[in-house]
């Protein structure tokens, strides 16, 4: 079984609707990430959780919110999506190393909003 | 506010080749580079992790050098095998705001 798994693995919405994005990790780790990938840049960070009670903002957080239900679980909410939201989605682990961790990822979920 | 650049945003070439992939960042404050690999639909996998005092790492075919002075790191794949044929990503991790900062990244399409 996958260490890292996000659901769904595709969506598509419309504008307005709130949508959820679900992660979950079995790999013990307490530091968990939301990243977006849109074509031609790179992954960029929306939302970041170093504890279960540790939430911070990302470099592209607005429209966007989180919530760390427990130390696996991490969901990334749209409140009210809009097309140029439309990208790929990935959720991270990554273990309190210190400085620079090795991040692991799950496998994606691709959102369309029309 | 540190950038990555990653060129060719493309690359094809013959199996059996030896290939060059290019990064290079602004700001030579981090505390790490890491090499990824993308494929279609299975997330991202890291390959290479070079710490910031150190100059390359190796792992199998894979070899990545990092000159933090200069801002740059090239990933050297050996003997290319159409098996190598996916997105890699470099990132590095910002000292100044804790992050990982990626490049868009180069796509090799390695031919049988």
């Amino acid at each position: 079984d996958a260490d890292v798994t996000q659901t769904p693995r595709n969506r598509i919405t419309k504008t307005g609707k709130r949508i959820m994005l679900e992660c979950s990790q079995t790999k013990g780790h307490d530091r968990m990430y939301w990243y977006r990938q849109d074509p031609g840049l790179g992954l960029r960070l929306i939302y970041y959780s170093f504890d279960v009670k540790d939430i911070n903002k990302g470099e592209i957080s607005d429209g966007y919110s989180v919530s760390r239900q427990a130390q696996a679980k991490f969901s990334l909410s749209l409140e009210s999506a809009i097309p140029n939201q439309t990208a790929l989605y990935f959720c991270a682990t990554s273990a309190a190393q210190g400085e620079g961790d090795t991040q692991y990822f799950g496998p994606g979920t691709r959102l369309t909003v029309l | 506010k540190q950038e990555v650049t990653q060129i060719p945003a493309a690359l094809s070439v013959p199996e059996g080749e030896n290939l060059v992939l290019n990064c290079s960042f602004t700001d030579s404050a981090i505390y790490n580079l890491q090499w990824f690999r993308q494929d279609p639909g299975k997330g991202l996998t890291s390959l290479l992790l070079i710490q910031s005092s150190q100059r390359e790492q190796t792992s199998g075919r894979l070899n990545a050098s990092l000159d933090k002075s200069s801002g740059r790191s090239t990933l050297y794949i050996a003997a290319s095998q159409p098996g190598d044929s996916a997105t890699y990503l470099c990132a590095v991790w910002s000292a100044s705001n804790y992050q990982l900062i990626w490049g868009a990244g180069t796509k090799l399409i390695i031919k049988p």
